[in-house]
């Protein structure tokens, strides 16, 4: 069974600093990964999606990247703000159908 | 495009009581599931359909029935409500295994 592990669980840093949250997933054989944002009492806004062909993908101050074989995904946030300050999800799709299964979140507090 | 919605955003329910959430998507995404996000054990997938016509289930599907009659909407009906389905209720949607898009939510509260 796809297990999904987020560490850390919370992160405080100041703005402007650079951070990365891990994210690690137990089977390889995956079709994509996906990472969300999640602000208090609100859904899940999609970040990026990394196919599983792909190394990494990038969106704004956004990075991405993926390992499959070692079965890890980075998300770097560059020059960190605080409206970055929202709940971090990683996720991934095991086969064809529409599962998800996802990692228990990073929660971020970037404070000004 | 409005993307996913859901309705009601928050409901109130006794023990064995029945109601469905509603959830539409008006981006002609084939694939659509339904989530319940619960403090300590994240999102669980409950059930997912593939297209119209097509459902089946996922990790929490009991208590939980749902039908896809249109590519547009995919209810989620509880049949008897129970305390243990207190949770906050997310549909997504999705062209085939592409990225996924959440709709805001349900906050179910069973008494």
């Amino acid at each position: 069974k796809q297990e999904v592990t987020q560490i850390p669980a919370a992160l405080s840093v100041p703005e402007g600093e650079n951070l990365v949250l891990n994210c690690s997933f137990t089977d390889s054989a995956i079709y994509n990964l996906q990472w969300f944002r999640q602000d208090p009492g609100k859904g899940l806004t999609s970040l990026l999606l990394i196919q599983s062909s792909q190394r990494e993908q990038t969106s704004g101050r956004l990075n991405a990247s993926l390992d499959k074989s070692s079965g890890r995904s980075t998300l770097y946030i560059a020059a960190s703000q605080p409206g970055d300050s929202a709940t971090y999800l990683c996720a991934v799709k095991v086969n064809a159908g529409n599962m998800l299964t996802f990692g228990g979140g990073t929660r971020l507090m970037v404070k000004p | 495009n409005a993307g996913v919605t859901q309705t009601p955003k928050f409901q109130v329910l006794k023990t064995g009581q029945s109601m469905t959430l509603q959830c539409a998507q008006d981006m002609n995404h084939e694939y659509m599931s339904w989530y319940r996000q619960d403090p300590g054990m994240g999102l669980r997938l409950i059930h997912y359909s593939v297209g119209a016509g097509i459902t089946d289930q996922g990790e929490v599907p009991n208590g939980y029935n749902v039908s896809r009659s249109t590519t547009e909407d995919f209810p989620l009906r509880l049949l008897s409500a129970a305390p243990s389905q207190t949770s906050v209720y997310f549909c997504a949607s999705s062209k085939t295994v592409n990225e996924q898009f959440f709709g805001p939510g349900t906050r179910l509260t069973v008494l």
